[in-house]
């Protein structure tokens, strides 16, 4: 089945040790989305691509970085992990940007010790 | 500033029981969609409505759209326990607006 796999689902670093998370897609959906969700709150958008071309939040952090090499991958580079980093993250496509109805991988759960 | 407001924060009843939650702003949005989001899982999307006074109906859920395109309901009939999870309501105001998010309503339901 198409869909969006984010991986790892579970990831656990020490604080201020870079971590990649990673999220591939088999729809072919030229938008893929970066979002943070922490307990209670409502999915933040950290910055998108419309195929090549990235636009990065106003308020996403620096230590936030991503790369997308191709149609079907893209990562998220946290540089130096703070404890208030810990979160959902979630990884989205959609075939037009802000298109009606986002897929959603299943999420990296991050965790900062 | 737009802003999805979302109620109840928190649902906990019976199964069997009937209920409805809401999504409602001051602006008017030219689509809202609803997601379902199961404990330590992605947000799935369950339906777009984007005609204002729409009603899509999804087995026992049925979502509308407010004449005024400011406002959205979920109703379910007859609650299971695999409708537990947190139920998301986005939206854009124009077509190509970016989507936001509402905090969601957390939905118990009992056995």
């Amino acid at each position: 089945d198409a869909m969006v796999i984010q991986n790892p689902r579970y990831q656990v670093t020490q604080f201020g040790k870079p971590v990649t998370l990673s999220c591939s897609q088999t729809l072919n959906h030229n938008v893929m989305y970066w979002y943070q969700q922490k307990s209670s709150q409502a999915p933040k958008l950290l910055f998108h691509y419309y195929d090549k071309d990235f636009n990065n939040e106003a308020d996403t952090p620096d230590n936030f970085q991503s790369r997308r090499p191709n149609t079907s991958f893209c990562f998220l580079d946290i540089r130096s992990p703070g404890l208030g980093d810990a979160a959902m993250y979630l990884c989205a496509t959609s075939t037009r940007l802000w298109g009606y109805g986002y897929t959603f991988g299943s999420g990296t759960r991050l965790t900062v010790v | 500033t737009q802003l999805l407001e979302q109620s109840p924060q928190f649902l906990s009843i019976q199964e069997g029981e009937n209920l409805t939650v809401y999504c409602n702003s001051s602006s008017v949005f030219s689509s809202l969609q609803w997601y379902r989001q199961e404990p330590g899982e992605g947000p799935v999307l369950l339906v777009t409505v984007v005609t204002g006074g729409e009603v899509k109906k999804l087995k026992r859920l049925t979502f509308q759209f407010g004449d005024a395109r400011k406002d959205s309901s979920l109703h379910i009939t007859a609650a299971q326990t695999g409708d537990t999870g947190l139920y998301l309501c986005a939206g854009g105001v124009n077509r190509d607006d970016k989507i936001i998010f509402g905090k969601g309503t957390r939905l118990h339901i009992l056995p």
